[in-house]
């Protein structure tokens, strides 16, 4: 069946501006996270949705990133004021529950100017 | 919070030889430890995954081990093939509480040589 995919595959976009990210995670799959990678490094975490509402955004570095899953299913994440420093692939990752098998997507490049 | 290493940073074998890759963790309440393999510019792909109440798994060529004692898990790929060649991660994460997001080691870059 298909997998996770994710809109847009880049995005580029300049310094204060406002962007938002898309996943749409395995039919059927509950759990949704969103994870930051940077050059050289390992996933981190930014935020986890049981259903529609965030149950763990903890990982979220500030309050100018936000998140929503309105129905269950796709997820936007939303950046605003963006600075060069957010510049990394974020990946956004679904499961069946929240302890099983997490299956990523191909990420989406964000590059701020 | 968990804190995951991983060690080598890169590894390079010959075609045919074994290649290992080790972590350790810090919250011995992390019980799911899960292995990415992830090409260039490629989304990270699950090859394999162990419980904590488990101590091997193995799937063919790829094989991990796990000791809660001393809190490292191992990944073990034999036979390698130039296919092979990614950076791999290995991550943790504590399954049952509130958490079930995975925390992840920075990586091996496996080159594997013809």
């Amino acid at each position: 069946g298909a997998g996770v995919s994710q809109t847009p595959s880049n995005k580029v976009t300049e310094k204060g501006k406002y962007v938002e990210l898309r996943c749409d995670p395995i039919s059927g799959h509950t759990a949704l996270y969103w994870y930051r990678q940077s050059l050289g490094q390992g996933p981190e975490f930014l935020i986890y949705f049981q259903g529609t509402g965030a149950a763990d955004d903890s990982g979220l570095p500030n309050d100018r990133f936000f998140a929503v899953r309105p129905e269950g299913s796709v997820s936007t994440l939303k950046i605003q004021r963006t600075e060069r420093g957010d510049s990394a692939v974020y990946l956004c990752a679904s499961s069946f529950y929240r302890e099983d098998r997490q299956f990523f997507g191909p990420g989406t490049r964000l590059t701020v100017l | 919070g968990e804190n995951v290493e991983q060690h080598p940073s890169t590894l390079s074998v010959q075609e045919g030889d074994s290649a290992v890759i080790k972590c350790t963790y810090s919250d011995s309440a992390s019980n799911y430890f899960p292995w990415y393999k992830q090409e260039l510019g490629k989304r990270p792909q699950l090859i394999i995954d162990i419980r904590s109440n488990v101590g091997e798994k193995k799937d063919q060529r790829i094989a991990v081990t796990l000791n809660k004692t001393a809190k490292h898990f191992s990944l073990h790929i034999t036979e390698t093939q130039p296919e092979d060649s990614a950076v791999y991660f290995c991550a943790a994460s504590i399954n049952g509480g509130s958490q079930g997001n995975l925390i992840f080691g920075k990586g091996t870059k496996l080159s594997v040589k013809p």
